[in-house]
């Protein structure tokens, strides 16, 4: 059974870049074809989608974060990043790491990792 | 951007109780809607996709209905497991989340 944990720092200073890890365990992220997602949470709010990479390594991103997340795969750590520049307040939130079958899909999720902006 | 609303914001039940629970969505997204549960400290948990599949290992009391616009997520008897907020998600055009329904103990 595949499983994934994010890492990374719980506290970035204001227009700082934020870059998060998603290690995957149980299985290669080069076994079959998977669509390697990153969702956020702010705290009792609602999901929103931030952007993914798939296994050909073609991305997509949430129009409304202006290009400001990229999403990259290092096969040899058996992992995906997150880079998200420009980092606010209102970026405070639960990341998640999330894998789909089909674009769009989100059938394992790591547990989440808090990210607070703070100076 | 496609928004998806859920309703109502709080659903109050009993545990054996039918709860039904209504995503809509802003304009058609075909059948491309999935459910997910979420408890707290929890990431969510995939339920339903593409209206009515369930998925891996879900319990069959779950079931998920509609097409175009409108949406139903049924559980048609509630254990105590299943007092969780529950999010709707669309992925016809982009990705996007419903604010999410709260099923609490009556």
């Amino acid at each position: 059974q595949v499983q994934l944990q994010e890492s990374g720092p719980g506290l970035v200073k204001p227009s700082q870049t934020l870059s998060l890890t998603c290690t995957i365990s149980g299985g290669s992220i080069t076994s079959g074809f998977y669509y390697w997602n990153w969702v956020r949470q702010p705290a009792g709010k609602g999901l929103e989608w931030i952007g993914r990479i798939d296994s050909s390594g073609s991305t997509n991103y949430n129009p409304s974060l202006r290009s400001r997340a990229t999403v990259s795969v290092d096969t040899s750590k058996n992992q995906f990043s997150l880079k998200m520049n420009s980092m606010g307040a209102a970026d405070t939130a639960v990341y998640y790491c999330a894998r789909g079958a089909t674009p769009g899909l989100f059938d394992h999720w790591g547990q989440g990792t808090l990210v607070t902006v703070s100076s | 951007e496609i928004v998806l609303t859920q309703s109502p914001a709080t659903l109050s039940l009993s545990p054996g109780e039918r709860a039904t629970l209504s995503c809509r969505a802003s304009q058609s997204i075909s059948s491309y809607l999935a459910w997910f549960q979420q408890k707290p400290g929890q990431a969510p948990r995939l339920l339903i996709y593409d209206t009515s599949n369930r998925a891996t290992g879900i319990p069959a009391r779950f079931s998920g209905s509609g097409s175009g616009t409108d949406f139903t997520l049924t559980i048609s008897s509630l254990e105590p497991e299943d007092f969780a907020v529950y999010y709707c998600q669309q992925r016809s055009n982009w990705l996007t989340f419903g604010g999410g329904t709260k099923v609490e103990i009556k």
